[in-house]
């Protein structure tokens, strides 16, 4: 089946530093990619969307300078979070889907364990 | 808006069998998901209904209902492993997924 791929699993930084997480469509073209924040006991907060080849576009209340996204190939889209504050430690999953599957269930990533200190 | 509702927890006992609800209102409708999530993970595909009834995979089966903005997921045959949360997400008229916010089921011994 379709595989997402996130990379690093868990990531410790210290404040004001940038941090860079992969993901990763292993045997699909990933046409979409989604970026979710999910704080302790609460549910997935979508951040933000990403098309291949175009800006993503962001949810209100993230900022697009802060979470930078990039979705330059089929299979990759990054996510850096930029001057890190103790504040966006959270748990971060990608999720990924391709052209003309809509309706089908999305496939996630593994998640990023972010800590900032 | 838009709006997802299940219970925060519920807790059950292994063997027996469970049913977690959901409740939706959005702006149209293309189906409904449901996903497990373990602690620290991220969550995993269970389910998709589209059209009214009940689905069912092995041991977990989901009921839909459009006309009252509902379903449910049944577990039975509860495990211990299937302590988990359990996340109901509505698909809208824009191909975006709504997500609740999650039952945390909780099964003892």
């Amino acid at each position: 089946g379709a595989v997402v791929s996130q990379h690093p699993s868990w990531v410790i930084c210290k404040s004001g530093t940038s941090v860079k997480i992969e993901c990763r469509s292993l045997d699909f073209q990933a046409t979409t990619m989604f970026w979710y924040r999910q704080f302790p006991k609460q549910s997935l907060m979508l951040m933000a969307t990403s098309n291949e080849g175009s800006k993503a576009t962001y949810e209100q209340g993230v900022e697009k300078d802060k979470f930078l996204i990039n979705h330059a190939s089929l299979t990759l889209s990054t996510l850096t979070v930029t001057s890190a504050h103790p504040e966006d430690s959270s748990f971060y999953i990608c999720s990924a889907k391709t052209l003309g599957q809509d309706l089908s269930p999305l496939h996630f990533g593994n998640g990023t364990r972010l800590t900032v200190t | 808006g838009q709006n997802i509702d299940q219970p925060t927890e519920m807790t059950a006992t292994e063997g027996a069998i469970v049913q977690i609800n959901c409740t939706y209102q959005t702006s149209g409708f293309n189906g409904l998901f449901w996903y497990q999530q373990h602690a620290g993970e991220a969550p995993t595909f269970l389910s998709y209904n589209v059209l009214d009834g009940l689905e069912e995979k092995g041991r977990f089966s989901s009921f839909l209902s459009r006309s009252k903005g509902y379903s449910y997921l049944l577990l039975k045959e509860l495990q211990m492993k299937d302590s988990a949360s359990y996340l109901c997400a509505v698909m809208d008229s824009n191909y975006q997924l709504i997500w609740g916010a999650g039952t945390k089921l909780i099964i003892k011994p």
